[in-house]
């Protein structure tokens, strides 16, 4: 099946650093999604991304979808203590019909030291 | 608020019991998922419907059965749960298919003793 490789898988940064994580596929996708999850919830959607080579902005959050459609990475600029959390990419197929589910990645543990 | 909500939010059962869990949507949206939450796995996607009584498998649906009898409720069953089944459990709604957002409730604890 397709599978997202999310990197890192965690990250220890001092709160005011720049951070950067990304996914990559074997398969190509149409739709790039990153979402946040803090503790006992569910995961928020951060931004969604829908064309190649789009670069879209959220505040201090970038990110983009690769030219190839086969990855994506986010930025977070001078980070800050509630940036803390899980970070999942997902994407969705070119076949999507509007059935076909998202497929998210493994997650990135972000941890941001005071 | 979201419009999501899930029911328990934890719960702990024997092994071999029935259990079932609850998504509860106020939205009228048509898609809706349960996905499971491990420590090394992310998530993955047991089941989704995509309309009332029409539901589909998705990557670990082995154990678990699903049912959309309304458009706002959408059940995860376990006929007899196993502690390879201990979990979190998410449920979410496809709540605009212009983004493919998808909105998540905060999550079922379950652990099978």
């Amino acid at each position: 099946g397709q599978q997202l490789n999310q990197s890192p898988q965690s990250m220890f940064i001092q709160e005011g650093e720049d951070v950067s994580m990304n996914c990559t596929s074997s398969s190509i996708f149409n739709t790039w999604l990153w979402y946040k999850q803090e503790p006992g919830e569910g995961p928020v959607l951060l931004i969604a991304l829908y064309k190649a080579g789009e670069l879209t902005s959220n505040g201090r959050l970038t990110a983009q979808f690769g030219i190839t459609r086969k990855d994506s990475f986010l930025n977070i600029s001078a980070s800050i203590p509630s940036d803390v959390g899980i970070y999942f990419c997902a994407a969705m197929a070119p076949r999507n019909s509007g059935n076909t589910p998202l497929v998210f990645g493994k997650g990135t543990r972000l941890s941001v030291i005071a | 608020d979201a419009g999501i909500t899930q029911s328990p939010r934890h719960k702990v059962t024997e092994t071999g019991t029935p259990v079932t869990l609850r998504c509860h949507q106020t939205e009228n949206h048509r898609y809706m998922y349960w996905y499971r939450q491990d420590p090394g796995h992310g998530l993955r996607l047991i089941h989704y419907s995509y309309g009332v009584k029409d539901t589909d498998k998705g990557e670990v649906s082995d154990g678990y059965s699903v049912s959309r009898s309304k458009t706002e409720d959408f059940l995860l069953t376990l006929e007899s749960a196993t502690s390879s089944q201990t979990s979190v459990y998410f449920c979410a709604m496809l709540q605009d298919r212009t983004n493919y957002g998808y909105t998540f409730g905060s999550g079922t604890r379950l652990t099978v003793v």
